[in-house]
């Protein structure tokens, strides 16, 4: 799982395997959202899931939120060498602007 | 689909240099942001910018640093006087203003590789 002082979780999986991962935070929080970051490159934004929400989906992609444990889970669902990245969830807080990001999660799908 | 911009994609520069690094948000955003990434750490943030003032900024983001909007479309970066520590990979993003204090959806460039030898 992401942030604190967790080590970053690596996942091989083959492809058409679902591929779920963590994140845990520690302060109250706004919105939670997931960004995935392909070696060297951009961040690319996937989904945002508001404290008010428990779930939520968008194509292969299923958020869930449990403020009451501080936790998100990242599910990708029939998984292809092309999500092969590294996912980052970030946090977003009332009252600033600011994302707080988590150490991220390394998904290798084999194909 | 509007993206974000950035420019150059790798910076080189002698330690005690200046470097702009440069962002182009996309058109109809109002909120601007730096965000840095030391290689194999977290995304940290630097600064956001609204209304062409800083409207909040990180313990990182110290005297050496500064932002710009020089124009209606450019949002700059600039380090007055780089250190090694310096060197990272810097990510520009951009949003619609927050509703009611939120943090919207936030969207990055591609990013600039700030090399300091």
């Amino acid at each position: 799982s992401q942030q604190g002082e967790e080590d970053p979780q690596a996942l091989s999986i083959q492809e058409g395997e679902n591929a779920t991962m963590n994140c845990s935070y520690k302060t109250s929080i706004n919105n939670l959202q997931w960004y995935r970051q392909n070696s060297g490159r951009g961040l690319v934004h996937l989904i945002l899931i508001r404290s008010n929400e428990r779930e939520k989906h968008s194509g292969r992609l299923r958020v869930t939120l449990d403020t009451s444990k501080k936790s998100s889970s990242l599910l990708i669902t029939a998984s292809r060498a092309a999500d092969t990245a590294s996912y980052f969830c970030a946090t977003g807080s009332y009252g600033n602007n600011r994302l707080a990001f988590g150490k991220g999660n390394q998904v290798v799908v084999i194909p | 689909e509007p993206e974000v911009t950035q420019t150059p994609s790798h910076q080189v520069t002698q330690m005690g240099q200046e470097v702009i690094l440069r962002c182009v948000p996309i058109s109809n955003h109002l909120y601007f942001y730096w965000y840095r990434q030391i290689l194999g750490q977290k995304v940290e943030f630097l600064v956001s910018f609204y209304n062409n003032e800083i409207s909040e900024k990180s313990e990182i983001f110290d005297d050496q640093f500064s932002v710009e909007r020089p124009d209606g479309s450019n949002f700059t970066l600039k380090i007055r006087s780089t250190k090694l520590e310096d060197s990272a990979m810097y990510f520009c993003a951009s949003s619609d203003p927050p509703l009611a204090g939120d943090t919207d959806t936030q969207y990055f460039g591609p990013g600039t590789r700030l090399t300091v030898l």
